[in-house]
């Protein structure tokens, strides 16, 4: 099965911050028709995950433009510029490229 | 608008058999996939397996021998069944569009 690793497991950020959070993958994710399946998620407390970022760096529908994914092959990024309090919680990274699909272990997003 | 969610009994015998209903609207099943996730209290997130819109299903290896996944088209509903379930089988089961929208997750406790 794919490996994801998240780091930092846990970030202590002030308001308005950056935030940056690595999602590095045991193969590459790219598949055979070329696209990345490689998608990051939100999930507040008591609520469902909220999809962010889908194919590396397309923000979904509403998602702000302050959270940025980026990267290729088996290493990828997600950047929170001005970090604001709506953004606070758990941060997953997914890959739907290699069967099972899997989840990262999550990075936790909290104020200093 | 997408909307998807689940329903199923809270409580489940150890060793029974897990049955939960997805019911969607907003969207045709004949032309999306659906997918159940779980995620045990306070950890991460597991995908189980899906649907797709020609009916096909894919499972998560780890679950395959125990798990089926199924749909009615004509009640946009679609249906996991997962059997000898043990007490780390508790967790939040959601459904899901291609990760995409999620249900509000129904919570299933094993134990006598």
């Amino acid at each position: 099965d794919v490996v994801l690793t998240q780091t930092p497991v846990s970030l202590s950020v002030t308001l308005g911050d950056q935030a940056s959070i690595s999602c590095r993958s045991s193969q590459s994710l790219e598949y055979s028709d070329g696209y990345t399946y490689l998608e990051w998620y939100l999930q507040k407390p008591g609520q469902s995950p909220q999809l962010l970022i889908y194919g590396v760096s397309n923000r979904f529908s509403g998602v702000p433009d302050r959270f940025i994914g980026s990267g290729s092959g088996t290493d990828f990024t997600l950047k929170i510029s001005r970090v604001e309090p709506e953004d606070l919680g758990v941060y997953y990274c997914f890959q739907a490229t290699h069967d099972p699909y899997t989840f990262g272990a999550g990075t936790k997003l909290e104020l200093k | 608008q997408v909307q998807l969610k689940e329903s199923g009994p809270g409580l489940v015998q150890p060793s029974q058999t897990l049955s939960l209903t997805c019911t969607v609207s907003g969207f045709s099943l004949t032309s999306n996939s659906v997918h159940w996730v779980r995620q045990p209290p306070g950890k991460g997130l597991e995908w189980m397996g899906g649907i797709w819109g020609d009916g096909s299903t894919d499972y998560n290896s780890a679950l395959k021998s125990r798990l089926s996944i199924s749909r009615d088209t004509s009640k946009s509903q679609v249906f996991l069944k997962m059997n000898s379930l043990q007490t780390d089988d508790t967790a939040i089961y959601f459904c899901c569009n291609w990760f995409a929208y999620w249900g509000q997750g129904t919570l299933v406790t094993v134990s006598s």
